[in-house]
């Protein structure tokens, strides 16, 4: 089955700079992948997906880029701000009728 | 987004006795409900799959005789830990599919938070 892995686990940025988070996945045929960002007792919430024709999307601040022959995808993160502080978790799909495998998390700190 | 809800909140409820949870679709038909368990600081484990109108595809690992999934119809899947136990304290957190351009997408409900005494 598919498999996610996603690094690092912790990152503490100062306010202002850029957030890289990477996650790899393991199945060729994943066509699908979410980023979602959960604050501490809440939902996760879709932040941005791509799809696996595109190479990247960018919505405002935030980016995801996709290597579909390295088999890893990122979230970018620019500018950040003390609110953008939360986990964020990778997911990959293999095809439209199967669940979404997680990654572990991105603790995510802006330090103001 | 698509919008998911999910009731209770946060329950507390002695050990030995039963919890229902409910999760609601409300602008949108879902034919397909998942139900992750997340402990603290950890990602979210899939418990079920859970498709309208039929039986629930559960998880390795997962008892689907304690953890009881009903998927009635297209709004509403609910979840029922039976004879819960302090070691299913847990946030137990629904996710609704629905298609938007042709690919399906996942949103989740606010979660609730089961604690047991």
């Amino acid at each position: 089955g598919e498999n996610v892995e996603q690094h690092p686990s912790t990152l503490s940025v100062q306010e202002g700079d850029s957030a890289v988070i990477k996650c790899t996945y393991s199945d060729s045929a994943s066509n699908y992948f979410p980023w979602y960002k959960q604050e501490l007792g809440k939902r996760p919430q879709l932040i941005i997906d791509i799809r696996s024709n595109v190479g990247e999307k960018k919505d405002q601040r935030i980016a995801v880029t996709l290597n579909k022959t390295a088999k890893h995808f990122s979230l970018h993160i620019t500018e950040t701000q003390p609110e953008d502080s939360a986990v964020y978790f990778c997911a990959a799909r293999f095809s439209g009728n199967t669940p979404l495998v997680f990654g572990k998390g991105t603790r995510l700190s802006v330090i103001a | 987004g698509a919008v998911v809800s999910q009731h209770p909140s946060w329950v507390i409820c002695k050990s030995g006795t039963s919890v229902k949870i409910e999760c609601r679709s409300l602008d949108f038909q879902a034919t397909t409900m998942f139900w992750y368990r997340q402990f603290p600081k950890q990602s979210l484990m899939l418990m079920a799959t859970s498709n309208e109108g039929s039986k629930a595809t559960y998880e390795q690992g997962v008892e689907k005789d304690k953890f009881l999934i009903n998927h009635a119809s297209l709004t509403l899947s609910t979840l029922t830990v039976t004879s819960a136990h302090p070691e299913d304290s847990s946030f137990y957190i629904c996710s609704a599919r629905w298609v938007r351009d042709g690919t399906y997408e996942q949103y989740f409900g606010p979660g609730t938070r089961l604690t047991v005494t």
